[in-house]
């Protein structure tokens, strides 16, 4: 059981790339969520997806893309990458809609734009 | 969507008990109390959540107060394992977790 996987763990990217960031749960989770981290601050919403076909943006969404093809899979699209999205990034899975069950998060990906 | 408040840093000695506390004065009779923890360069994990009575489990215990607009995070006895941020989050009316800034605990051996 992998739990939730991210990748890459580590990227440089140009200013003005575009990339996809991958998370993948194996654990039939409804809910996913990215997050970014700058440094000393708590973590940030930026999407979210309470299940397949269906996503929201939460406080940061600007500048990201995310679709939710399939249960298991959430990806995170950076269009036109700017310095300002340098930031660890993590991605998280919860099993639903109730309020008392627990998230699970990933390892992050720590991404800089040059 | 209910707001919390948390110390910024927090120091313990190493062995010792360890009280982390967490305001949340507009919380409503639905939201469950979360608490998170974020070891250095790792993503967050669930450390321990409640409704309304005090809640136990392997890693630490819940005390919430009897009007809930307060919550203490207890760790029974502190570990340099245990140095990490802790947020405490109420998931809000969509069922999305925000983060505050935490409380730093730093363990002193």
């Amino acid at each position: 059981n992998a739990g939730v996987t991210q990748t890459p763990k580590f990227q440089v990217l140009k200013t003005g790339q575009s990339m996809t960031l991958q998370c993948a749960q194996d654990m039939n989770h409804e809910y996913m969520s990215w997050y970014r981290q700058d440094p000393g601050m708590g973590l940030r919403l930026i999407h979210y997806s309470v299940g397949a076909g269906i996503t929201d943006q939460g406080e940061v969404p600007n500048g990201y893309n995310v679709s939710r093809s399939t249960t298991e899979d959430f990806p995170l699209r950076l269009l036109s990458a700017a310095p300002s999205q340098t930031s660890v990034y993590f991605c998280a899975s919860r099993p639903g809609r109730r309020r008392n069950t627990e998230a699970f998060f990933g390892q992050g990906t720590r991404l800089t734009v040059v | 969507d209910a707001k919390t408040t948390q110390p910024n840093s927090m120091e313990s000695n190493e062995e010792e008990p360890v009280h982390l506390p967490c305001n949340h004065s507009t919380i409503s009779g639905t939201d469950y109390i979360h608490w998170y923890r974020q070891l250095p360069s790792q993503g967050p994990e669930y450390v321990i959540h409640g409704l309304t009575s005090n809640v136990n489990n392997r890693m630490a215990s819940l005390a919430i107060a009897e009007d809930r607009k307060s919550s203490t995070l207890i760790l029974h006895r502190a570990t340099l394992r245990d140095a990490a941020v802790y947020y405490c989050i109420l998931p809000n009316t969509g069922n999305q977790f925000y983060f505050g800034t935490g409380t730093s605990l730093t363990v002193i051996p």
